[in-house]
C-alpha cells in the first residue's frame, strides 16, 4: 500500500472549516483514499473514501487532486466533538486488504 | 451501517492468566477480520489477519502461540492473549471487512478492548 504523509497536528476554531491535508504521491491507479478518525480510547470511525472524484457525505467532503497525489478532508463546521486523530490511508479496494495506519493528524478544535 | 461489536471493552487480569476478546460483525458477514494493537500515543499496528475456517496470518514479530486467533464463523473472531504479562497491556482493536469488490466496502472497526495486566 502507498505511504501517506500528514501533518502531526492542527488546530481549528469551533464553527470554522477544518481542512486536513494528506500527501500520497506514490498512489497507484487502483488505490482508494480512505479517511478515518479515532477519538480517544475508541476504535477508528470511518469518515469517507474516494478514488478520483470529489466526494461528500453527511460528515465531510473529500477533495482529491487531479493527479491523485494529494487529498484534503474538509469538516465544514468543526465542533469540539471533532477533536480526534485523523488518518488518511490508501488501499486497494479488494476484499481482504488490511489498512496500514500512519501516525495521522491530531486535530484540536478550540472553543 | 455496518456494526462491529467488541467485548469486553475493558479487562484487568493477573500476570500469567489468559484473556479472550470477542469481535462480532452484527449485521454483515465477514470472511476476513483483522486484529490491531495500539500502545499509548502510537498508531494502530496490525497483529494478524483472521480468516474464517482457516488459520490466521500473523505479522512479523507477533507470536502466534501467545495471541491465539479463532475465526469459527462468518460473524465472530476471537483473540486470546495467553499467559499475559504486563507488557501485553495495550488497546486491542478488531475490524471486519464487509467484503466484495464494492466501492462502498470500507473496513469497520470495533470500539477496542483496553487490556491491563497486573
Amino acid at each position: 500500500d502507498a505511504k501517506t504523509t500528514q501533518p502531526p497536528s492542527m488546530d481549528c476554531a469551533e464553527g470554522r472549516a477544518a481542512n486536513l491535508p494528506c500527501n500520497h504521491s506514490t498512489i497507484s491507479g487502483n488505490e482508494y483514499v480512505y479517511w478515518y478518525r479515532q477519538i480517544h480510547s475508541q476504535g477508528p470511525q470511518y469518515i469517507i473514501h474516494g478514488l478520483k472524484n470529489n466526494e461528500t457525505n453527511e460528515m465531510a467532503s473529500l477533495i482529491i487532486t487531479e493527479d491523485r497525489k494529494s487529498s484534503t478532508l474538509i469538516l465544514p463546521h468543526a465542533t469540539l466533538r471533532d477533536t480526534a486523530v485523523y488518518y488518511c490511508i490508501v488501499r486497494v479496494d479488494n476484499y481482504g486488504q488490511n489498512f496500514v495506519f500512519g501516525p495521522g493528524t491530531r486535530l484540536s478544535v478550540l472553543p | 451501517g455496518a456494526v462491529v461489536s467488541q467485548h469486553p471493552s475493558r479487562v484487568i487480569c493477573k500476570s500469567g492468566t489468559s484473556v479472550k476478546i470477542e469481535c462480532r460483525s452484527l449485521d454483515f458477514q465477514a470472511t476476513t477480520m483483522f486484529w490491531y494493537r495500539q500502545f499509548p500515543k502510537q498508531s494502530l499496528m496490525l497483529m494478524a489477519t483472521s480468516n474464517e475456517g482457516s488459520k490466521a496470518t500473523y505479522e512479523q514479530g507477533v507470536e502466534k502461540d501467545k495471541f491465539l486467533i479463532n475465526h469459527a464463523s462468518l460473524t465472530l473472531s476471537t483473540l486470546t492473549v495467553t499467559s499475559a504479562h504486563p507488557e501485553d497491556s495495550s488497546f486491542y482493536i478488531c475490524s471486519a471487512d464487509p467484503g466484495g469488490f464494492s466501492y462502498n466496502s470500507p473496513l469497520h472497526f470495533g470500539n477496542g478492548t483496553r487490556l491491563t495486566v497486573t
